[in-house]
């Protein structure tokens, strides 16, 4: 079974820079896996972020981006702002479906 | 705008079976994938399943967990979204979401309950 492992749990200050990463267990992620990402709020329903890697939602603020970095895929928070505090979901692509990642609780302190 | 309105959640025994629904609108229903997620009570985001269009064969694929117990269907003349439930476990309890075929829009999901 396909297992997508990010970091549980991450901080970073008000106006710092901070990156999220996303692993698969079948080896190093590529553009082929279509890495997402996406944010939850507590009580809320999963807003798409980034799709495709790099590529950002009409309504994805400047300050997030993705890439690729090291054989993983990178959610990076540029300018943190207190509204990031939340979850965050990677999704991979596999040949018969996808597998989100664990999530990564990120705190803004 | 795209909506994505979920319904037919509710508390089940093991065991038990439940449909649930998916009204889209603000998109041609037609011609999307659409996929169904499911978020149990403190936990991850997980895939259940998708549905391709009828003019890629409607086919369905399924994560491990659920397949044989749960089929993904659909109404184009509805523009409707089904997800048919059976052999219901307590691990199954969860906020189910469907979205669209890249995930970029989410329903308020719909809380499925197993319990006895």
């Amino acid at each position: 079974q396909t297992v997508v492992t990010q970091e549980p749990s991450l901080t970073v200050s008000p106006g710092g820079t901070v990156t999220l990463t996303c692993a698969s267990s079948t080896g190093a992620v590529t553009s082929g896996y279509y890495p997402n990402w996406f944010q939850q709020k507590p009580g809320q329903a999963p807003r798409a972020l980034i799709y495709s890697t790099s590529n950002k939602h009409s309504w994805t603020p400047a300050r997030f981006s993705g890439s690729l970095f090291g054989g993983k895929a990178a959610l990076t928070l540029s300018s943190v702002q207190p509204e990031d505090e939340a979850e965050y979901y990677c999704l991979l692509y596999y040949g018969d479906g996808v597998v989100f990642g664990g999530g990564t609780k990120l705190t803004v302190l | 705008e795209v909506q994505l309105v979920e319904s037919g959640g509710g508390l089940v025994k093991p065991g038990g079976s439940l449909r649930l629904s998916c009204a889209a609108s603000g998109f041609t229903f037609s011609n999307a994938w659409m996929n169904w997620v499911r978020q149990a009570p403190g936990k991850g985001l997980e895939w259940v399943g998708r549905i391709k269009t009828k003019t890629d064969g409607a086919t369905t694929d399924y994560a491990a967990p659920v397949k044989g117990r749960f089929t993904i269907s659909r109404d184009d003349s509805k523009n409707t979204l089904y997800l048919q439930m059976n052999s219901l476990k307590t691990e199954d309890t969860a906020v189910y979401y469907c979205t669209s075929q890249y995930f970029d829009y989410w329903g308020q999901g719909t809380l499925v309950a197993v319990s006895s």
